[in-house]
């Protein structure tokens, strides 16, 4: 069973485009993450949701909205693409507060913006 | 500026070398993890290591928490194949929410 699961794997599209990705964990955690990592490999938090509340917000472009309809999903919505925007965006989940918040991620959706 | 520095950027080795990743920084962390991540997937954790001067053992890989809980280093014996990848250090900060801080990885290359 897959455990945390991104969908689509790859995304390549247009700038000015718009575009979501979804993300679903089966583990039961209470908080879920989105991470961006660059082209340096460099794993940087975005956004992070506590059953379904959002705790933490990182310096993104609000191109970038996140939303969580219930506390095992967590979807992120992308508008304008840019350039910059290409990168592997993961999802990840985690027991929650109180915990050493060890991360359980997802496979990784690669966006390709031209 | 990164809160974690990792060293070396790269390493690559042949099967049956040892090899150490460092991980360091200037801040206290009230846990430290270590992930692996290989191409085309997510990272997976390894370990997580909480209390200063802690070691602990995954078969061949040995993790050590600095005294002052600043610091980490990863020990690989007799590398494989089959370790090579990305290695991840990530401390947990200790506000509230016990954020996760990355350093930028260690790029380890084991050859047959």
């Amino acid at each position: 069973d897959t455990a945390v699961s991104q969908t689509p794997k790859y995304l390549v599209t247009q700038m000015g485009n718009d575009k979501s990705i979804k993300c679903e964990q089966n583990l039961g955690h209470d908080t879920m993450y989105w991470y961006k990592q660059d082209s340096k490999k460099f794993l940087k938090i975005m956004f992070s949701y506590n059953n379904k509340e959002l705790i933490i917000n990182e310096t993104v472009p609000n191109r970038f909205s996140p939303k969580s309809p219930d506390k095992a999903h967590l979807n992120l919505h992308i508008n304008s693409l840019e350039l910059g925007d290409s990168a592997v965006y993961f999802c990840a989940s985690s027991p929650g507060r109180g915990t050493h918040n060890e991360q359980f991620f997802g496979p990784g959706t690669r966006l390709t913006v031209l | 500026t990164q809160l974690l520095e990792q060293s070396p950027q790269f390493l690559s080795i042949q099967e049956g070398e040892n090899l150490t990743v460092y991980c360091n920084s200037s801040s206290v962390f009230s846990s430290l993890q270590w992930y692996r991540q290989e191409p085309g997937e997510g990272p997976v954790l390894l370990v997580t290591v909480v209390t200063g001067g802690e070691v602990k053992k995954l078969k061949r890989l040995t993790f050590q928490f600095g005294d002052a809980r600043k610091d980490s280093s990863l020990h690989i014996t007799a590398a494989q194949p089959g370790d090579t990848g990305l290695y991840l250090c990530a401390g947990v900060t200790t506000d509230s929410w016990g954020k996760l801080q990355f350093g930028a990885g260690t790029q380890v290359v084991v050859t047959p």
